[in-house]
């Protein structure tokens, strides 16, 4: 069964500042995505993750794929507060039906003046 | 394009009444999804469609749940009778063909509904 494992659930970050999340998946995926979620909102997609070694920036985020590792980072660069929401990964679950994406249950960051 | 179209928006009703939640997908888009988020439970996959046929509907929580797809552009999740456990935010989705899903998905504003 394919389990993702975001970290850390919460941050708390000052604007200028620095930081990654991570996102661990247990089985054999070459799909992940990024998605924001503002509060009462909807999921808007930020990065589609296709391949090993896959890297997509846009703005001062940057997303990176490790599949040997099962792991990709969602790097932030200097945030403003603008970036606060709820960052979720997903990743596309090979086994079963395959169209089953697997989401982490989200980092939610707040960027502070 | 107008994007992924959910509604309500927002649906409040007593436990026991039926509820229907509506989608209507990007046009040509072939593949459909239902997800439910809540906190205990993040978000979750009901159930899938591709090209207007049920895939997999093992994420169906009960027998109280239904999903159809009549036509390319139209979507229902049914809920009779709803209880309050049944209170989330329920997400619409779709895809384009393509290999594996190279695209993505993207998810419609979604439906609050409260059972009280």
């Amino acid at each position: 069964e394919l389990k993702v494992e975001q970290n850390p659930l919460f941050l708390s970050m000052q604007e200028g500042k620095n930081y990654t999340i991570y996102c661990n998946y247990s089985t054999t995926s070459d799909r992940l995505y990024w998605y924001r979620q503002d509060p009462g909102k909807s999921l808007e997609s930020l990065f589609v993750l296709l391949s090993n070694g896959a890297v997509k920036q846009e703005g001062r985020l940057m997303a990176s794929l490790d599949t040997k590792a099962r792991l990709s980072t969602l790097h932030i660069t200097a945030a403003v507060h603008d970036l606060s929401a709820t960052y979720f990964c997903a990743v596309l679950n090979y086994g079963g039906s395959q169209g089953n994406l697997i989401f982490g249950k989200g980092t939610k960051l707040s960027v502070k003046p | 394009d107008a994007g992924v179209i959910q509604s309500p928006r927002h649906e409040v009703t007593e436990m026991g009444q039926e509820v229907t939640l509506r989608c209507k997908p990007i046009s040509g888009h072939d593949y459909l999804f239902w997800y439910r988020q809540t906190m205990m439970r993040g978000l979750e996959l009901l159930i899938y469609f591709n090209n207007n046929v049920p895939i997999d509907d093992s994420g169906m929580p009960e027998d109280r749940f239904s999903a159809k797809m009549p036509n390319a552009s139209f979507s229902t999740l049914k809920i009779q009778p709803s209880e309050p456990r049944d209170s989330a935010v329920y997400f619409c989705a779709s895809s384009p063909r393509g290999p594996t899903f190279i695209y993505g998905y993207t998810f419609g504003s979604g439906t609050r509904l409260t059972v009280v």
